[in-house]
This record gives structure tokens, sequence and C-alpha cells, in this order.
């Protein structure tokens, strides 16, 4: 099976940076996703990483490290419309994305 | 181009009732996926078509559920009987074709299912 961990809540302030890690365990490891969730709305795609290494996309950029079965999301110049919740999803090679319990981000003024 | 819609947008019924819920992804996604979250935790996978074939539906969590996509175009997902513990919010999602559509999912805004 799969399994994913990352921390419950991330305070931060406007114009911070700020890392949320997910760290995973499964078989059949394909590539990592993070998506972006307002207020129970739809999940939307920010970013995904297949190989070692960061992916850049603006001010939100994430990291995985295969190895270390280790990744993060990087976010920069915070701002306010940036609180949400954030979640971290393994997909494996036979097509099925596993999603962490999320990481609600809190941007302060 | 349309996104990923679902309807009803919400629907409170009562247990034992049976309730239907449907799904129209991006024209042209092979990749279909129905998910639930319950009381703000994880977006927990319930099944996984590929055109008109499950591919995967390890996530559903008993017999009272069944999804169905003729044709590989909407889907639905029956409950039937609804139980209080079915309550949440039920995602779809598609992407485009092959295992690489995976990782960018497309998200419809959900169904909010109350079950009293």
């Amino acid at each position: 099976g799969q399994s994913l961990e990352q921390p419950s809540e991330v305070t931060a302030v406007e114009g911070a940076i700020v890392q949320i890690n997910c760290t995973y365990q499964t078989s059949g490891f394909y590539g990592l996703s993070w998506y972006q969730q307002h207020d129970g709305g739809a999940p939307t795609f920010l970013s995904y990483n297949a190989l070692d290494g960061l992916e850049e996309t603006g001010r939100f950029s994430s990291f995985l490290s295969r190895s270390d079965s280790y990744g993060y999301l990087l976010l920069q110049e915070l701002q306010m419309k940036d609180s949400a919740s954030y979640f971290c999803a393994v997909v494996t090679n036979a097509g099925k994305s596993t999603f962490g319990d999320g990481t609600t981000l809190t941007v302060k003024p | 181009e349309a996104g990923v819609t679902q309807f009803p947008s919400h629907s409170v019924i009562e247990k034992g009732q049976t309730v239907t819920l449907r799904c129209d992804p991006i024209s042209g996604h092979d990749n279909l996926y129905w998910y639930r979250r319950v009381m703000g935790k994880e977006i927990k996978f319930l099944l996984h078509f590929v055109k008109e074939s499950k591919q995967d539906e390890s996530g559903m969590p008993n017999n009272r559920f069944l999804a169905e996509r003729t044709g590989g175009t909407y889907s639905t997902l029956k409950v039937q009987p609804a139980e209080l513990e079915d309550s949440g919010v039920y995602f779809c999602a598609s992407s485009q074709p092959g295992l690489a559509g995976g990782n960018e999912q497309f998200f419809g805004p959900g169904t909010r299912l109350t079950v009293l």
C-alpha cells in the first residue's frame, strides 16, 4: 500500500518563504504531485515531480528525492491568498494517486 | 474548454435511501477518478476508470457503492443504501490519457453528501 506524511498545520507571515514536507512509502512509485485546496473547494494541481530535483513554477517550487522518498513544496513571497490546504499525492505506475492528509497553511499579515 | 462538472452540488438524504452522483470529465480525458473527503480529512481514493474499464477499485468501501462509466464518457457513483458514515464530499477528477496523465488531475467542484 501507500502512506504519506505531511505536517498538519503551518503558519507564516506575508512575504515569507514556507516549505511543506512530504515523506512517503509506496511500491511502484511513479511521481509526486502537489495540489492546493481552498475552503473545501476543488483541489487544483500545482506541480509534479517524476525525477529528482527542483521544479519551479512561479512562486511555487517542488522538490523530489526518490532515494529518500521525500519531497517538498516551497512557497515564496507568501500572499494572504495562499492560505489554503496543500496536499502531496503519490502516483504509482498503475496510475493510482494516494493523497496525504493535507497541510493547512495560514498566512498572517 | 469546460472543466470537470459534478451533479448535484449538494445532496441530503435519509439513511437507507439511494443517491446517484454524476461526473462529467473533461472531453478527451480517458482517466476518471472518484475520491471522498470526510470531515476535512484526507482525500481518499475510491476508484479509477480508464475509459469504460475499472482500472482500480481498491478504495471502494463496500458493495453499497457502485460506479459505472458506460461508453467511457460520464460516470455515476451510486450509494445504495446510504449509511450515516457515507457523508462527506465526493470529488471526481479526470486526466489526460496514459500513465503520465495521472500526475495532473483536474478536479470537479465536488458533491457534498449528507446522510441523516
